[in-house]
């Protein structure tokens, strides 16, 4: 079993719309999580970070955070082509200094 | 400068040469890493350093030796490559702690060809 799991994609959705990526984790100790986007042939740049149950909003985005369901989930409101990227998944287990990233969804907003 | 930056952005090399890569941060923070990204790959952590120690090595071939002389500052030091190393080489750094959420920033990274 992947540690980190995200549906590579893509995920098509219109100008305007609500994206909803996702992700699940298999380590019930996990701490931290986090949501960074990565254009092509960019480097990964950290978006959102959340670290208890609950709904966290910036701007746009809302992480979502469920840890009985070991579930974490990024929103995208109001989505502009400019959105569209590939969304890395990463979680903070164990090791103190370690991240384990899943593989990506790629997003692709539509006009 | 701020934030990670990297150098060179763009490197090719034959399987025979000897060549480094540089990171430096301009964050404050105490801890260091060099990941790997591969076409259809999740990232591939590579070597953390905390404090300057190196705190983990993720089997990584000897063809690759880490160096981090300070907290800011970090090298990768490359010699008889393989063509499957080309990637894209990427360099973050983090305030690692018992009290720190370990938020990683990353650097531009390099994109590596290995003929």
């Amino acid at each position: 079993q992947k540690e980190v799991e995200q549906n590579s994609g893509p995920l098509s959705v219109p100008e305007g719309a609500i994206a909803s990526l996702n992700c699940t984790y298999s380590d019930r100790g996990s701490q931290s999580f986090f949501w960074y986007r990565q254009y092509s042939g960019k480097s990964p740049e950290l978006i959102m970070s959340i670290y208890s149950n609950g709904d966290k909003e910036d701007g746009r985005f809302t992480a979502q955070l469920n840890k009985a369901s070991q579930y974490v989930s990024l929103l995208i409101r109001d989505s502009q082509p400019s959105d569209s990227a590939t969304y890395l998944c990463a979680v903070h287990t164990g090791t103190a200094s370690k991240l384990t990233f899943g593989t990506g969804t790629r997003l692709q907003v539509t006009l | 400068e701020t934030g990670v930056t990297q150098t060179p952005r763009h490197l090719v090399m034959g399987m025979t040469n000897k060549k480094s890569l540089k990171c430096e941060q301009h964050l404050g923070h105490n801890a260091m890493y060099w990941y790997k990204q591969s076409a259809k790959k999740p990232l591939e952590l590579m070597f953390v350093y905390s404090l300057e120690e190196r705190v983990e090595n993720n089997s990584v071939p000897s063809r690759f030796s880490p160096e981090c002389p300070n907290s800011s500052h970090l090298f990768l030091h490359l010699h008889t490559l393989q063509p499957e190393d080309s990637a894209l080489y990427l360099c973050a750094s983090s305030q690692s702690g018992v009290s720190s959420y370990n938020e990683q920033f990353f650097g531009p990274g390099t994109r590596l060809t290995v003929l």
